[in-house]
Order: structure tokens, then sequence, then C-alpha cells
């Protein structure tokens, strides 16, 4: 079976500190993984994916993410947080076998000045 | 940007009710989804529909839901009797393709409530 576990449900940072959202895996076949990004009252946009290319994945907003097969992990990062970086955020997964996302209970970023 | 557009943005409704939730999925897409957030709880599958028939479906997805295609851009959700615990938030979701690593689109949600 297929799952993603975020650890804390909540984080919180200062503006200018590195944001570190941690999401780890579960998949009996190599997986593709996603982040989401869920501004408040909006729908889901999608930060960035793996998909098997680079281990080290680039998105928007000055986000990336790392696969570490070893680790089963695929955790977020921002090296300078920003009062708009302020949303939640999921970790997600699909894998060749099947499309759908399977995602993880997401965890609520929260930027202070 | 194209994007996946969804009506009504919140609907409340009385249980025992019958509700349709309509989405414009992305043009050139063939796969499309509905997923579902229960307030404080995990988005949630609820089924794919390519070619114009369900490719797959969660065990949420049971007699009480159905997916619709009525036209070249519409795709609905229609819930016949609403319950209590139908109350989340419903997403829409398109690609372009079904492969496992194609982006999945999301619209921006339509919150039920029922009362």
């Amino acid at each position: 079976a297929q799952s993603v576990t975020q650890l804390g449900s909540h984080v919180s940072v200062s503006e200018g500190a590195l944001v570190l959202l941690r999401c780890n895996y579960s998949s009996s076949v190599p997986p593709y993984l996603f982040w989401y990004v869920q501004y408040p009252n909006q729908g889901l946009q999608l930060l960035l994916k793996y998909t098997s290319a680079a281990t080290l994945v680039k998105g928007i907003n000055g986000f990336e993410a790392e696969f570490k097969k070893s680790e089963t992990s695929f955790h977020l990062t921002k090296p300078s947080a920003h009062m708009s970086d302020a949303a939640e955020y999921f970790c997600a997964l699909t894998n060749t076998g099947f499309q759908k996302l399977v995602f993880g209970t997401g965890t609520r970023l929260l930027v202070s000045p | 940007e194209p994007e996946v557009t969804q009506t009504p943005s919140h609907q409340v409704t009385q249980m025992g009710q019958e509700v349709i939730l309509r989405c414009v999925p992305i043009s050139n897409h063939l796969y499309f989804y509905w997923y579902r957030q229960i307030l404080g709880q995990k988005v949630e599958f609820l089924v794919s529909f390519y070619n114009n028939e369900i490719s797959e479906k969660s065990e949420i997805f049971d007699d009480q839901f159905s997916v619709e295609r009525p036209d070249g851009s519409n795709f609905t959700l229609k819930i016949r009797s609403t319950k209590l615990e139908d109350s989340a938030m419903y997403f829409c979701a398109s690609s372009e393709a079904g492969l496992g690593g194609d982006t999945i689109y999301f619209g921006e949600g339509s919150w039920l409530t029922v009362v």
C-alpha cells in the first residue's frame, strides 16, 4: 500500500529563516512525489514534483525538495521564509501503476515577522 | 495560465437533498478527478474519469455519488441524497494524460455544507 507521512501538523518559522517541511513515503514501487500548497480559501497549487529525472527538484517561489530513496523521504525546503509563504503544504505520491494522488495530512506553515 | 474552474464555490444544502457540483477542466486534458477534504483531514481521492467512463473509484465513492461529462467542457459530481458527513471541500482536478508522473491540476474547490 502507498502512504505519505508528514511530520508536524504545524511548523513555525521567523521571516528570513530556513523552512523545512518533512515528508516520508511508503511505496512498493518507485514513486512519483509532489508538493502542493494551499493558500487560505484557495485550491491546491503544485509547487514541485519528482519524476526520477533528478533527485533535487526546484519548484516555484524558491522552494526545492530532495528525493532520498535510502531514507524514503522528500523533504521540502526554502532558504529564507517570506510572510507570503504562510499556507498549508501537502506532500503526495503516485506511481506508474495508478494516477490517483495519495496525500499526507498536511503541514501548516506559520511565518512570524 | 489554463486553470480548472469550479462552481459553486460554496453551497449549503439540507440533508437528503441532491447536490451537483460543476467543474470545467483544462481544455486539452483527458483525465478528470474528484477529491474531497473533510475539515481537518487529508485530501482523499474519490474518482477518476477517462473516455466517458469511471477508470477508478475509492471506497468512499458509493452509490450515492455519480459523475458525468454532459458536454465537451463540463464535468460534474452528483451526490444523490446528502448526509451530514458529506460536508467537505470538493476539489475537481484534471491531467493531460493518465501517467503516474503527470501533474494533476486542481480547481479552487467547492465547499459543501450539509445541515
